[in-house]
């Protein structure tokens, strides 16, 4: 158990829906990162977040967004959905506030989405 | 912009043989950190092991060890005595340096997918 929790495990829904996917990072942890896993673009990373702050973002398309909360939760919220959406979508936390390996990043269970 | 490759899609071996997991990277950083993970069937990501760009000894963790070749900007994932939990996939990944107390996205390889015959 790697301390970071996501839910829900698993979501179905439909062309044009909206979603929200939310993670809970280790205690302690400031930055949470989202990453998706789809069968062609493999292991993407999304967005970061520091301490409820946006720091980084990859390739996350318009219709998707994502944020920190002062209890340093985040969700990502997913758009007018397409069948290419359908993936598995991580959270990873990492930098720990007292220090430590804050170089390792630990991923949550995944959400798995699929978009019918 | 930084690069994982992973050559090999499939690998298998022995119950009780070591094997290596080919990995190679990209990056003009000077500091950078390179993980592998291991993606079981059930989908979940389990951190295996860390080498830093600056660390002179390879990493180690029980049986797994990376085998760091910087000038060859290889980072290679040595499992011994192999055991039939460890058939799943194996990503490499390279970590960039967001600077401060921020750590930076992963980027990772295609991965390759072990299988242990009994």
């Amino acid at each position: 158990d790697s301390g970071v929790t996501q839910t829900p495990k698993h979501l179905i829904t439909a062309t044009g829906q909206r979603v929200t996917l939310r993670c809970s990072p280790r205690s302690g942890d400031l930055s949470v990162y989202w990453y998706q896993q789809s069968l062609d673009q493999g292991l993407q990373f999304l967005i970061q977040y520091y301490n409820g702050e946006e720091r980084a973002k990859g390739n996350i398309l318009e219709r998707f967004s994502a944020q920190q909360f002062p209890d340093l939760h985040s969700e990502l919220n997913l758009s007018s959905l397409e069948l290419g959406d359908s993936a598995l979508y991580f959270c990873a936390s990492s930098s720990p506030a007292g220090g430590g390996k804050s170089y390792e990043q630990y991923f949550g269970p995944g959400t798995r989405l699929t978009v019918t | 912009a930084q690069k994982i490759t992973q050559t090999q899609p499939g690998m298998f071996v022995q119950e009780k043989e070591a094997v290596t997991l080919d990995c190679t990277y990209d990056t003009s950083d000077q500091s950078y950190g390179l993980f592998w993970y291991k993606q079981p069937s059930s989908g979940e990501m389990i951190f295996l092991i860390y080498q830093g760009s600056y660390d002179e000894q390879n990493a180690t963790e029980g049986r797994y060890s990376l085998n760091f070749q910087k000038a060859r900007k290889s980072a290679n994932l040595v499992i011994s005595a192999s055991q039939l939990g460890d058939s799943a996939m194996y990503f490499c990944a390279m970590r960039e340096s967001a600077g401060g107390t921020s750590y930076g996205k992963l980027t990772f390889g295609q991965g390759t997918i072990l299988t242990v015959h009994p």
